[in-house]
């Protein structure tokens, strides 16, 4: 069965760095789009980046564009969000998730992690 | 605009039909996909497309669309069906290739 686990989250100071992973395991990883959606404590979800499958395209929310990098390793089945410059609305649970379509984008994410806190406090 | 607009809260008797909307540009372009999310979970994806459900996601869940607004609509809702709900789409501000989500219904079940 597909599974996606997320780690990385913690407690960071503003101005500070962190990198997310996300393992993923029982479906062909290279095959796939992924992306990262975060959602801040009783807020709603929202989409943050998107790679293809292969890596050669990365698209970002324009909250995160210029601060945040999206990547992945499919030779290790895994996904990254480096996170640069955090700023405190950065704070949120963050989840990766699979597009559902083969090898191009859909926003259709059919399976999500269960997500990994990120919290940007002094 | 690049937004999705959905009403925050919609309520439904046990047994009846309730139908949750979302408005927005993208949608006259692109097809919205639905995500129920209960407390402490991630979400789940319950319609994506014209009108597709996923395996293990009940009959009683189905979508539809016209103009500017995708509906997600439960026939039959039953207490479990107690969730938030988020419509995503594409943006449509210009970079159809970012997404963007409503800000959630939170339906309760009577």
């Amino acid at each position: 069965q597909v599974q996606l686990v997320e780690s990385g989250g913690g407690v960071v100071q503003p101005g500070g760095s962190l990198r997310l992973s996300c393992a993923a395991s029982g479906f062909t990883f290279s095959s796939y789009g992924m992306h990262w959606v975060r959602q801040a404590p009783g807020k709603g979800l929202e989409w943050v980046a998107f790679i293809r499958y292969d890596g050669s395209n990365k698209y970002y929310a324009d909250s995160v564009k210029g601060r945040f990098t999206i990547s992945r390793d499919n030779s290790k089945n895994t996904l990254y969000l480096q996170m640069n410059s955090l700023r405190a609305e950065d704070t949120a649970v963050y989840y990766c998730a699979k597009d559902l379509r083969l090898g191009e984008l859909s926003l259709f994410l059919d399976y999500w992690g269960q997500g990994t806190l990120v919290t940007v406090s002094s | 605009s690049s937004e999705l607009t959905q009403d925050p809260a919609v309520s439904v008797a046990l047994g009846q039909t309730v139908r949750i909307t979302c408005q927005g540009d993208s949608l006259r372009s692109y097809y919205a996909s639905w995500y129920q999310q209960k407390p402490g979970q991630a979400p789940v994806l319950v319609i994506y497309g014209k009108n597709n459900r996923p395996s293990g996601i009940p009959d009683r869940f189905s979508g539809s669309s016209s103009g500017n607004t995708a509906s997600l609509t439960i026939t039959g809702a039953q207490a479990e069906d107690e969730a938030d709900y988020y419509c995503n789409s594409r943006d449509s501000s210009g970079n159809h290739l970012k997404g963007v989500f409503g800000g959630g219904t939170k339906l309760t079940v009577l």
